[in-house]
């Protein structure tokens, strides 16, 4: 089993839908979870991270963590084009140790 | 600041020769991770340090990957001898003490033929 686990996809969604995104992980001593997005060709850039569980939202995005159940997920709101990439979830295993172990990514198509 | 710089962002070489990448992070980060990332096998971590000094290089392929920090300013990768199988991107980034954000590089596409 893997420590991260994402669906490769692809996820179409029509412009103006909400995407969701979706991680498992296996290590119940994960402390951290973050979400980057991968143009591709591009490196990875950080869009959230989230600690607790429940929800976290910032503008179109919302991360939703539940702990009991080691899932992690990202809602993208009003999706557009330029939402088209790679989404890579991430954990960390414990704040001291700062190394992130990253899923496989799930790449989403937002369809004009 | 310019971000993480990578060098080169291309390589192209033959099988048996020996590889160096290059790593500039951010002023002022404490962390220095090496990534690498195929089709295969997502994003791996290679190695990281912290204020220079190796932290965990269990990510390390095998004996012919070998990474440096001399100073806070500068990381080498090097691979020697490269085989094919070692074709991929490979990314560094960097963490200041007490942030969550990560900062890639642009990444080195690495092709071993």
């Amino acid at each position: 089993q893997k420590e991260v686990e994402q669906n490769s996809g692809p996820l179409s969604v029509p412009e103006g839908a909400i995407a969701s995104l979706n991680c498992t992980y296996s290590d119940r001593g994960s402390q951290s979870f973050f979400w980057y997005r991968q143009y591709s060709g591009k490196s990875p850039e950080l869009i959230m991270f989230i600690y607790s569980n429940g929800d976290k939202e910032d503008g179109r995005f919302t991360a939703q963590l539940n702990k009991a159940s080691q899932y992690v997920s990202l809602l993208i709101r009003d999706s557009q084009p330029s939402d088209s990439a790679t989404y890579l979830c991430a954990v960390n295993r414990d704040t001291g140790r700062r190394a992130l172990t990253f899923g496989s990514g799930t790449r989403l198509q937002v369809q004009p | 600041d310019a971000g993480v710089i990578q060098s080169p962002r291309h390589e192209v070489t033959e099988m048996g020769q020996e590889v160096t990448l290059r790593c500039k992070p951010i002023s002022g980060h404490d962390y220095l991770f090496w990534y690498r990332q195929t089709m295969m096998r997502g994003l791996e971590l290679l190695i990281y340090f912290n204020n220079n000094v190796p932290i965990d290089d269990s990510g390390m392929p095998e004996d012919r990957f070998s990474a440096k920090m001399p100073n806070a300013s500068f990381s080498t990768l090097k691979i020697q001898p490269s085989e094919p199988r070692d074709s991929a991107v490979y990314f560094c980034a960097s963490i200041r003490q007490g942030n969550t954000e990560a900062f890639f590089g642009q990444g080195t596409r690495l092709t071993v033929v």
